[in-house]
């Protein structure tokens, strides 16, 4: 089944503690992005991926890092977590490229963080 | 990405059909409707993009305008579990950059 999976699903932290919200899907997209949701504000770009070792900044880049050393993952990393990033997290991924595809952007369930 | 105008709210009955409409009279001519759903906190699901015809999936039907100003996604049988937030989108296709969400409709189907 075509899928984005993420991990953990639930997460509460405390301020600082690093942590690592991990991202996989097995559509062999080249495409990858994080999104982050809040009430009122809808969904935000964090960062995005158009292939393995190209990554960029989104809309709201600060505090976080990502990878992406394989198609299939794009894990996002939060380094000094604090509270302001308490939120609901969406992966997701397409096969949007410069040789064409759909657009279509599947999404990964969900992780909700909190950070004391 | 051209600006969406979607009704904050509708409802509809169960069994009949959901006819949800936007407005994007700012769209230009390489830019593509999308539309998309979000059951409370799940990720967004996508379900149905167009250009300038009519389209159908298994899923819905799209339906623009012939100045392609306004658009109108409709679901044929709509049951308890369409009832969702749906989000029209209008961007250039593969872009390859985010997408971006505004408000949607919060459709409520009712037994």
């Amino acid at each position: 089944e075509a899928q984005v999976t993420q991990n953990p699903r639930y997460l509460i932290t405390v301020t600082g503690k690093k942590l690592t919200v991990t991202c996989s899907q097995n559509m062999n997209h080249e495409y990858m992005s994080w999104y982050r949701q809040d009430p009122g504000l809808g969904l935000r770009q964090i960062y995005y991926s158009m292939n393995v070792e190209v990554t960029d900044k989104g809309d709201v880049p600060e505090g976080y890092k990502v990878s992406r050393k394989e198609k299939r993952n794009f894990p996002l990393i939060l380094e000094s977590p604090s509270p302001n990033q308490t939120s609901l997290y969406f992966c997701a991924s397409s096969d949007a490229s410069w040789r064409g595809g759909t657009d279509t952007q599947y999404f990964g369930p969900g992780t909700r963080l909190t950070v004391l | 990405d051209a600006k969406t105008t979607q009704p904050p709210s509708m409802d509809c009955a169960e069994g009949r059909a959901a006819n949800l409409p936007c407005n994007h009279s700012t769209i230009s001519g390489n830019e593509y409707v999308y539309w998309y759903r979000q059951i409370h906190s799940q990720g967004p699901q996508y379900i149905i993009h167009g250009l300038k015809n009519n389209e159908t999936n298994e899923m819905a039907s799209l339906i623009i305008t012939e100045d392609r100003k306004s658009s109108t996604l409709i679901l044929p049988h709509a049951t308890l579990r369409d009832t969702a937030v749906y989000y029209c989108i209008v961007r250039v296709f593969n872009a390859g950059n985010m997408l971006t969400f505004g408000g949607g409709t919060r459709l409520m189907v009712k037994p």
